[in-house]
């Protein structure tokens, strides 16, 4: 158990539709991170939030949006869902504001598998 | 953006042979990571290298980053069944963020 959380472990949903995956950082972790995983694409960075600020942005679609609360926890809202988002969505966190040694490298959450029908 | 090429793609060993995968990039990267993943499960860091030339252990696993830092590879010694799972290499361009770009992956079948 890394100490990540994500919930729901599970989504379905129908094209069109929004979602919101929820991420709880590890007790003391500051920086949360977003990734995406789909068959064609691998595992892609998607956004990267510091003690509630957005810190670094990859290949985040417009239709979707993240943020991080003043407790830490995160969310990612995905809107206008389509095919082709159907995903697993990984949460990552990490004590520091970038990462400079093993200790300080990122925890993975379990991950939340969207399926959009 | 950086492209990470990994291979092989799968392999299917026995039980204590030894196993190499590695990643090659045509950008130069800062920070090499390799992660395992199980089915149903989040990537688990194994190695982290963070400068050009290191070879770091990890039990029976050993990484190293390249000279070129443009490669690095993964060794795992007298692979057993638990080893079964999917590799991916992770490069970091820039330290300042966890923007880090993964290969497609190895998935290592281990026969008992």
């Amino acid at each position: 158990d890394s100490g990540v959380t994500q919930t729901p472990k599970h989504l379905i949903t129908a094209t069109g539709q929004r979602v919101t995956l929820r991420c709880s950082p590890r007790s003391g972790d500051l920086s949360v991170y977003w990734y995406q995983q789909s068959l064609d694409q691998g595992l892609q960075f998607l956004i990267q939030y510091y003690n509630g600020e957005e810190r670094a942005k990859g290949n985040i679609l417009e239709r979707f949006s993240a943020q991080q609360f003043p407790d830490l926890h995160s969310e990612l809202n995905l809107s206008s869902l389509e095919l082709g988002d159907s995903a697993l969505y990984f949460c990552a966190s990490s004590v520091s504001y970038f990462p400079i040694n093993v200790n300080t490298e990122a925890f993975f959450g379990q991950g939340t598998r969207l399926t959009v029908v | 953006g950086q492209q990470l090429n990994q291979s092989p793609q799968s392999m299917f060993i026995q039980e204590g042979e030894d196993v190499s995968m590695n990643c090659t990039s045509s950008s130069i990267f800062n920070t090499w990571l390799w992660y395992k993943q199980d089915p149903g499960e989040g990537p688990v860091l194994l190695i982290a290298l963070y400068k050009a030339g290191e070879l770091t252990s990890n039990g029976r696993l050993t990484a190293q980053f390249g000279i070129t830092r443009k490669d690095s590879f993964l060794n795992i010694s007298a692979s057993i069944p638990s080893d079964v799972g999917i590799y991916f290499c992770a490069g970091r361009v820039v330290v300042t963020n966890n923007d880090m770009r993964f290969g497609a992956g190895t998935r290592l079948t281990v026969k008992p």
